[in-house]
This record gives C-alpha cells, structure tokens and sequence, in this order.
C-alpha cells in the first residue's frame, strides 16, 4: 500500500467511449503525475500537475484530458480513444516537483484496453 | 532529450545465485531512484541516490550511484524467487525545463527459479 488509489483497476471500453480514471493520493503531496506504461517501453511521462496546476503536457493527444480538482485528487478523462491507447496507466504523487529527491510514490494503474 | 540505458533487459536465474543490473546515461542526473514493480501493481520505490559515488544496501540490494552521477547500478546477493519482477531505474533532473521529470530506463525483468 503506497497510499496512492487508483480506480477502476481495469477497464475495457470502445473506440467510441467516453470514461474517467480516478487517482487520491493520502500523503500530503502537492504534485501529481500521469505516466503511460506500454508494453517493451519505458515509462512515458504524460501530465504534471503542482498545487492543481498543469506544469507539464508531454505532446499528448486532446482526447486524454486531465483535471486536478485539489492536491489530492486527480483525473484522465478519456474519449474517442484509439486501440494503440490500449495500456497501464500510472498515477504517482510526490512531495512537490521542487523536491530534491524526486521521490515518487506510484498508484496500483488503471489496465485499459481499447476494442 | 535524457536518456537511461538500463541492460539487461532479460535476466533469469537460479536462486542463490548474484546479479548486477545497470543503468548509464550520457547526462548527470541530481538523483537516482530504483523501483521494482510486479505484475499488476504500480512501481514501488527501493531506494534514492544523490551524491556521486554513494552506495546505499536495502538487506541483500546494493545500490550505487557512479561518481560522476550518470550512472548506477544494483547488485543482488543470494537472489530469492521473492525478487523475481520489473526492475527499474529513473533519473531526476534538478533545472532547466526537465525540472520535476524523472526520466525512465526501459526496466530489467528478473526471474529468480527455485
């Protein structure tokens, strides 16, 4: 237990769908993160979030669209989603972006699969 | 564009037996974490290196990071079927417009037989 949730563990939905992966961090974080995780690639940075603020957009596609209600809460909506979108999707919080270690703590991941 | 070059990618073993996974980079890092993960589950962070030539043992895990901070290994001793999972290493940068982004290598997937 890491002290990061995300919801729904899995998730199956169609190339027409719209859904929400949720991520609540319990350790007082102020910076929260959505990475991509894709079979034989590295983790791929998606979105920084500190103090509710978008800080980072690595070139993602507009039909992933994140929102940061507080510190605490973070979403990815999802629509007209691709089958090549098909992967686990890791929510992490840390400290702030500005901590010298960097430390992250990651959540369990969302397996979504695209048919 | 930073990248970590993280070998092997493959390991399988027998139990009892050591191991070395290593993670290099052509650029300095201001720190160096090590994660494990395992099927299904997010990474776990192991362990966190920041200075230069600095060796860090988590039981039977040896950690250190190269003295000029663009490399890093980690050493298994007498590995168990426990082990067996993703390895992995991501490096921090302290400026400019990476700031805040860890930088991941591609993982290492150990198995440990009994």
């Amino acid at each position: 237990e890491t002290g990061v949730t995300q919801t729904p563990r899995h998730l199956v939905m169609g190339m027409t769908n719209k859904k929400s992966l949720k991520c609540e961090q319990h350790l007082g974080h102020n910076a929260m993160y959505w990475y991509k995780q894709s079979a034989k690639k590295p983790l791929e940075l998606m979105f920084v979030y500190n103090f509710k603020e978008q800080t980072e957009n690595n070139s993602v596609p507009s039909r992933f669209s994140p929102e940061c209600p507080n510190s605490s809460h973070l979403f990815l909506h999802l629509h007209t989603l691709q089958p090549e979108d098909s992967a686990l999707y890791l929510c992490a919080s840390s400290q702030s972006s500005a901590d010298i270690s960097y430390e992250q703590y990651f959540g369990p991941g969302t397996r979504l699969t695209v048919t | 564009t930073q990248l970590l070059e993280q070998s092997p990618q493959f390991l399988s073993i027998q139990e009892g037996e050591n191991l070395t996974v290593y993670c290099n980079s052509s650029s300095v890092f201001s720190s160096l974490q090590w994660y494990r993960q395992e099927p299904g589950e997010g990474p776990v962070l192991l362990v966190t290196v920041v200075t230069g030539g600095e060796v860090k043992k988590l039981k039977r895990l040896t950690f250190q990071f190269g003295d000029a901070r663009k490399d890093s290994s980690l050493h298994i001793t007498a590995a168990q079927p426990g082990d067996t999972g993703l390895y992995l290493c991501a490096g921090a940068n302290a400026g400019g417009t990476s700031y805040g982004k860890l930088t991941f290598g591609q993982g290492t997937i150990l198995t440990v037989h009994p």
